[in-house]
This record gives C-alpha cells, structure tokens and sequence, in this order.
C-alpha cells in the first residue's frame, strides 16, 4: 500500500491560477519530498521538508508539512503551461534511504 | 540530470524469455533503486541496493532479481517475463547531502510483455 496519497487525483486550472494539491501518509518520517514527472520523463526533486518543518518556499513551490495531521501541501503559484505534469509525493521511513510514492495528481495547465 | 542512463529505452518481449534492464549512473552514488511505475499504483520499489553485491526487497521484488557488480551499474532482471510485469520501469540513485537524501532518476524503460 502506498505511504501516500495525493489528492486530488487530477486538476485542471488556467494559466496564471494557483495549484494547491495535497498529500496524506500513515506512519511517521524524517522528511517529505515532492517531486514532478513531465509526460513519458522520469521523476525530478522539487523540494524537501523536514519533520521539523512547517512551511519552506522554492521559487513558485510553497510546501507545507503538519505532521500531527500527517499530512502537506505543494502550492504552485502564478502556474504555467511548462507546470503541467504529474507531482508525487515521497516519505522515507526510519531508515531513511528508501522512499514511498503517493499515486500523484496530475496537473493540467491551460493557456 | 545525475548522469542516470538506462537500456534499453522500450523493449517488446513475449512471455517466459528472460529480460534485463540496465542502469548506469556516473554520480557514483552509493545507493541505486530500481521502480515500475503502472496506473493507479504510482511508484513502487521492487529492488534497491545499498553497495556493490548488497541489495534488499522492495515492496514488489517477486518475480525479480538484480545484481550489482559495479558501482555505476544495477541491472534488472526478469528470468521469466509475464505481461503482469508490463510496466514503465525507473532507475533511481540517492544523493545526500545537507539538505537531505533526495533520488535521481532515468529517463525510465518502457517494457511490454505479450
């Protein structure tokens, strides 16, 4: 079962709209990362948050992390059309070097 | 791009021929993953390993052996192909750093087992 699950699955704005998506895990972790994946592409890090981190920003990327809802946001500001992809979160676990993805929501920028 | 290639990019096999997968990495990072990435599953791990010959299970490892005899390369094998393994399979590797343990990934292999 996954550690993760995005939500919502998929989600369509116009061009120049925010992107909020989420994402919920089970167990507790060291970090949280998303990641993005362009059609047929591998995935790319965006950013990473620590379990002692609550907010951390990234160019357009705002991440938020409560871990007593087990659970964080990725907000994409001011979208474009080159943000259309699929986003992914990833928890590791207490060892720390493996990573379990959520199913990812797929985001559809419109011109 | 951490320099992660992988080979071949599509393959087209029938069912019950052996099948290998290459990953090449130059970062010379220390751990490697292999994933299979289907719809409504996202990623999931099969195999991964932590140094030249030591690899462990992932979450979907039956039906799926990997070898690792070289730092810079992790191969994939399916000694028997079914089309339940058709899938788009990723090679990932880990860095760390200050800011954390993120992974790199291939540009994936997209196999189809008929």
């Amino acid at each position: 079962s996954q550690q993760g699950e995005e939500d919502p699955q998929a989600l369509s704005i116009q061009e120049g709209e925010n992107a909020t998506m989420n994402c919920s895990y089970k167990t507790s972790i060291n970090n949280l990362q998303w990641y993005r994946q362009n059609s047929g592409r591998g995935l790319v890090h965006l950013i990473l948050i620590r379990s002692n981190e609550r907010e951390k920003h990234s160019g357009r990327l705002r991440v938020t992390l409560d871990t007593s809802k087990k659970s964080s946001s990725l907000l994409i500001t001011a979208s474009r059309a080159a943000d259309t992809a699929s986003y992914f979160c990833a928890t590791d676990g207490a060892a720390g070097n493996k990573l379990t993805f959520g199913g990812g929501t797929r985001v559809l920028v419109k011109p | 791009d951490a320099g992660i290639t992988q080979s071949p990019r599509h393959k087209v096999t029938e069912t019950g021929t052996p099948v290998t997968l290459r990953c090449h990495q130059t970062e010379n990072h220390r751990y490697m993953y292999w994933y299979r990435q289907d719809p409504g599953h996202g990623l999931r791990l099969i195999h991964y390993s932590y140094g030249v010959k030591d690899t462990d299970k992932g979450e979907v490892s039956d039906g799926y052996s990997v070898s690792r005899s070289k730092t810079e390369d992790f191969l994939l094998t399916l000694e028997s192909a079914t089309s339940s393994q058709t899938s788009v399979y990723f090679c990932a590797t880990l860095n760390s750093d200050r800011a954390g343990d993120t992974q790199y990934f291939g540009p994936g292999t997209r196999l189809t087992v008929l």
